[in-house]
């Protein structure tokens, strides 16, 4: 049961164009959402999130976006540099209480391999 | 350096094997999450400790345990592997019990081959 889904495997963009990186998601109970960065050889880098109540956030270059009654969130890349080329993860953390059997845990998508061209 | 520390990087092993996963996490944090990232899939959530308590579990197998010692560093114990069990293992941690992955700082991965 993959909760979290990112459809495309693949984006390949030219160097200054806008990168949109998509994710759906099923649990109604998500309640906040994170973007993970991952390259080579290392470990996923948190980049950026936003909460349920919220439907845009902001960080220089990357936005992203959230709509709940489609239970859909795209991380926007604006402008795309050749050192944003990685795999993008997006994840999602359910509203549960702590001690609850899933309190903490990150459900993550498969990841979408972004490759920007100079 | 993330400051998270996973050891070692790359294990080959052979079905039915036993092997350990080390973790020394962030200085200052007290949870500890593993998660199993395999061929084509997502990270998947496989258990969290926090203070040396398990504090979350997701699918992880009864082959697998895991645990976390005084001086906060996990260990994540797999046994009786089989094929399907290779993967990139990543270890991550984080100052509180929950924190929604924000806090999270992910190491970079033990790879373990069963051949």
């Amino acid at each position: 049961d993959q909760q979290v889904k990112q459809n495309s495997p693949s984006l390949s963009v030219q160097e200054g164009r806008i990168s949109i990186l998509n994710c759906d998601y099923t649990n109604s109970m998500f309640d906040y959402f994170l973007w993970y960065k991952k390259y080579p050889a290392e470990g996923p880098t948190f980049l950026i999130s936003i909460s349920s109540i919220k439907d845009k956030n902001e960080d220089g270059r990357f936005t992203v976006f959230l709509n709940k009654s489609a239970k859909h969130l795209s991380l926007h890349i604006v402008p795309s540099q050749p050192g944003d080329s990685a795999v993008y993860f997006c994840a999602a953390s359910a509203n549960l209480l702590p001690g609850g059997t899933s309190y903490g845990k990150l459900t993550f998508g498969q990841g979408t391999i972004l490759t920007v061209h100079p | 350096d993330s400051g998270v520390t996973q050891t070692p990087k790359h294990l080959i092993t052979a079905t039915g094997q036993r092997v350990t996963l080390r973790c020394s996490p962030r200085s200052g944090d007290l949870s500890v999450y593993w998660y199993q990232q395999s061929l084509d899939q997502g990270l998947q959530f496989l258990i969290q400790y926090y203070n040396g308590e398990e504090r979350a579990k997701g699918n992880i197998l009864e082959r697998f345990s895991a645990q976390q010692f005084p001086d906060l560093h996990s260990e994540l114990n797999l046994s009786s592997l089989e094929l399907g069990d290779s993967a990139l293992y990543f270890c991550a941690s984080s100052v509180g019990p929950g924190g929604k992955g924000y806090g999270y700082t992910f190491g970079s991965g033990t790879r373990l081959t069963v051949v």
